[in-house]
């Protein structure tokens, strides 16, 4: 089935350790991709996206995310975790600039 | 995001009621969507809009309905046949070629009495 796959459901992680969250898609066609964060009583925001071009997007807040096609994965990056960088992250998926799919998201507690 | 606005925030629904969400954008978007956000499994497409009077089915389109026949609105009505309605719905637009990315509405709590 298509689908968009975020293998971590919940990670905890101490201030200033490193973050890789992991996204994998399985739609053909014309995709373009993108991350957003969602933090406690706020609306989902964008962090990065990519549609073409150098596949290591960079976004707000020190966030980055690679594309690999050839493993059809879109993985979010930080170097350094803050505590304000608890929240949902979710990976999204537009097809064809038609329908755009999300993850089922990851929960990202950062201990201060 | 400002510019689209769901109403009501919380709506309570009974057995074998049609309820409706309201969604109104200002952003002149033409792609509106909506989701449904259940804990643990992320945000599921309901139904979207590319343009005014079409509109295609997502993923979980049973038990609902919509309709598009102004730019500016995009509700949707939660039907009796939808056995699981208890969620938070989101309403989206979609901003080509300047952003490319999705706007949000502040939701509706739907709950079943």
């Amino acid at each position: 089935a298509q689908s968009v796959s975020q293998h971590n459901h919940h990670v905890i992680l101490s201030e200033a350790a490193s973050l890789e969250l992991g996204c994998n898609y399985s739609y053909g066609g014309t995709v373009n991709l993108f991350w957003y964060v969602q933090y406690p009583g706020q609306h989902l925001q964008l962090l990065l996206k990519y549609f073409s071009g150098d596949p290591l997007v960079k976004g707000i807040k020190g966030f980055e995310a690679e594309f690999i096609k050839s493993k059809f994965s879109f993985n979010l990056r930080k170097p350094s975790v803050q505590w304000s960088d608890t929240a949902e992250y979710f990976c999204a998926v537009n097809v064809n600039f038609n329908k755009f799919y999300f993850g089922s998201g990851t929960k990202l507690n950062v201990k201060p | 995001d400002g510019g689209i606005t769901q109403s009501p925030k919380y709506l309570f629904r009974k057995e074998g009621q049609n309820v409706t969400l309201s969604c109104e954008q200002n952003l002149n978007h033409d792609a509106m969507y909506w989701y449904r956000q259940d804990p643990g499994q992320g945000l599921r497409l309901i139904y979207y809009s590319q343009i005014v009077n079409d509109f295609q089915k997502g993923d979980i389109a049973e038990g609902y309905s919509v309709s598009r026949e102004k730019k500016e609105s995009f509700p949707l009505t939660v039907t009796s046949a939808q056995k699981n309605p208890t969620a938070f719905y989101l309403c989206a637009t979609y901003e080509t070629g300047r952003t490319e990315k999705l706007f949000f509405g502040s939701g509706t709590q739907l709950s079943v009495l």
